[in-house]
């Protein structure tokens, strides 16, 4: 595609609920990483994907977060028994390749309420 | 883990002037540097970056300089435009932009 897709824009979920974030990268980017941005803050890292394999996973700040690249395009953050603290703006990137400069999508705000 | 510092957080500059973001790091090992951009609710967007090799890199009105023995880069604009304000964001990554840790942000204002 033209840029990187994410969906939902937007997400408002219950407390202790569970959720999918989708990211879709440009055609043919082999590198996908994941950001969370909090209001007045820079992203933080959470992972990133080289083709299907998540090469470093160090910024998933537990174990109810977990994200899948299956085919190595598509992929999917979920998050497990969200709790309120877990409200951001969740953005995806991706790269042609490692070490290249990002493209971001535009993100899912997440509200936990 | 490496660290970012940034400085100012808020800058406010009259149309034509320069402005002139810091920012730190901590890790030796990191050497790439990019800059980001953010307008209010949108995504943010590359506007140059520097690799470790390089002292100043240079795109039009502006400028990227990395003094690696300090740990510190910083951006520049010049003749600044109203179209110019926005949240500025750098970054540093010890493994060439695999994993980039970000400043906190400069708020950029350009008045008329």
């Amino acid at each position: 595609g033209a840029g990187v897709s994410q969906t939902p824009s937007n997400k408002v979920t219950e407390k202790g609920k569970y959720v999918e974030l989708r990211c879709d990268p440009i055609s043919g980017h082999t590198a996908l990483y994941w950001y969370r941005q909090s209001l007045g803050q820079g992203p933080e890292f959470l992972i990133y994907f080289q083709g299907t394999g998540a090469a470093d996973d160090s910024g998933l700040p537990n174990d109810r977060f977990f994200a899948v690249r299956p085919e190595g395009s598509v992929s999917t953050l979920k998050i497990q028994r969200t709790e309120r603290g877990d409200s951001a703006v969740y953005l995806c990137a991706s790269s042609p390749g490692t070490g290249t400069g990002y493209t971001f999508g535009s993100g899912t705000r997440l509200t936990v309420v | 883990g490496e660290n970012v510092e940034q400085h100012p957080s808020t800058l406010s500059v009259q149309e034509g002037d320069s402005a002139v973001i810091k920012c730190t790091y901590s890790d030796s090992a990191s050497n790439y540097f990019p800059w980001y951009k953010q307008e209010l609710g949108k995504r943010p967007q590359l506007i140059i970056d520097i690799r470790s090799n390089v002292g100043e890199k240079k795109d039009q009105r502006i400028a990227v300089t990395l003094n690696k023995t300090a740990k510190h880069f910083s951006l520049h604009i010049t003749e600044t435009q109203p179209e110019d304000s926005a949240v500025y964001f750098c970054a540093a990554s010890p493994g060439g932009g695999n994993k980039l840790t970000f400043g906190t942000g400069t708020q950029l204002k350009v008045e008329l």
